[in-house]
């Protein structure tokens, strides 16, 4: 069981390069999220899943996008990559029993930085 | 709109001295709140939470919250700190009104133990 995994742990790019990081989980979750961590201001929540088929904006989705056509993946895909999206990205994911009340379960992240 | 404030980016604590890490929220409906912990270069681990029930909460590695609903708060505590408890410490809040996982995250703070 490895929880949720996370690739790469690095990447740097060039502006206006595009890449997709990935997520996986092996817990049957069906909720999965995509935070951004920069120094300062916690984590913001970029993209969330309650389901395969499923995916919502969070609070800064502008320049990403995400699908979800398994239950385990979660892809984080930027277009066109720009210095601000220079920053740390976790994926998480939770059982989501409808309640609110599940804990959420994090990737070790990707250090991404855009030059 | 939830959110949650954690007024000190630092705290410094000698070792064997109890720890104070504090949180307040804001929620419209029924806080469900959440403590992670961050070591250096690894993703978020959670410590405990509050959905219901009594008021305070006893965690992982010896670290308990207390809920206190006329204060808005939910302090990490932990009565003798080690110097392995130095790490960066994430308080979060879910409105339990909604049936959804949007979880929100405080700004941080570091946590130091002097030896």
């Amino acid at each position: 069981n490895a929880g949720v995994t996370q690739t790469p742990k690095f990447q740097v790019l060039k502006t206006g390069q595009s890449m997709t990081l990935q997520c996986a989980q092996d817990m049957n979750h069906e909720y999965m999220s995509w935070y951004r961590q920069d120094p300062g201001m916690g984590l913001r929540l970029i993209h969330y899943s309650v389901g395969a088929g499923i995916t919502d904006q969070g609070e800064v989705p502008n320049g990403y996008n995400v699908s979800r056509s398994t239950t385990e993946d979660f892809p984080l895909r930027l277009l066109s990559a720009a210095p601000s999206q220079t920053s740390v990205y976790f994926c998480a994911s939770s059982m989501s029993n409808g309640q609110s009340t599940d804990t959420q379960y994090f990737g070790p992240g990707t250090r991404l930085t855009v030059l | 709109a939830q959110s949650v404030a954690q007024p000190e980016d630092q705290v410094n604590v000698a070792e064997g001295n109890p720890l104070t890490v504090k949180c307040t929220y804001s929620v419209s409906g029924n806080p469900y709140l959440f403590w992670y912990v961050q070591y250096p270069n690894r993703g978020l681990q959670f410590l405990l939470k509050y959905i219901t029930g009594d008021n305070l909460v006893k965690g992982s590695y010896g670290f308990e919250a207390e809920f206190n609903k006329s204060q808005t708060s939910f302090h990490l505590k932990k009565p003798s700190a080690l110097v392995s408890d130095s790490a960066l410490y994430f308080c979060a809040v879910r409105d339990g009104n909604f049936g959804n996982e949007k979880l929100t995250f405080g700004t941080g703070t570091r946590l130091t133990i002097i030896p």
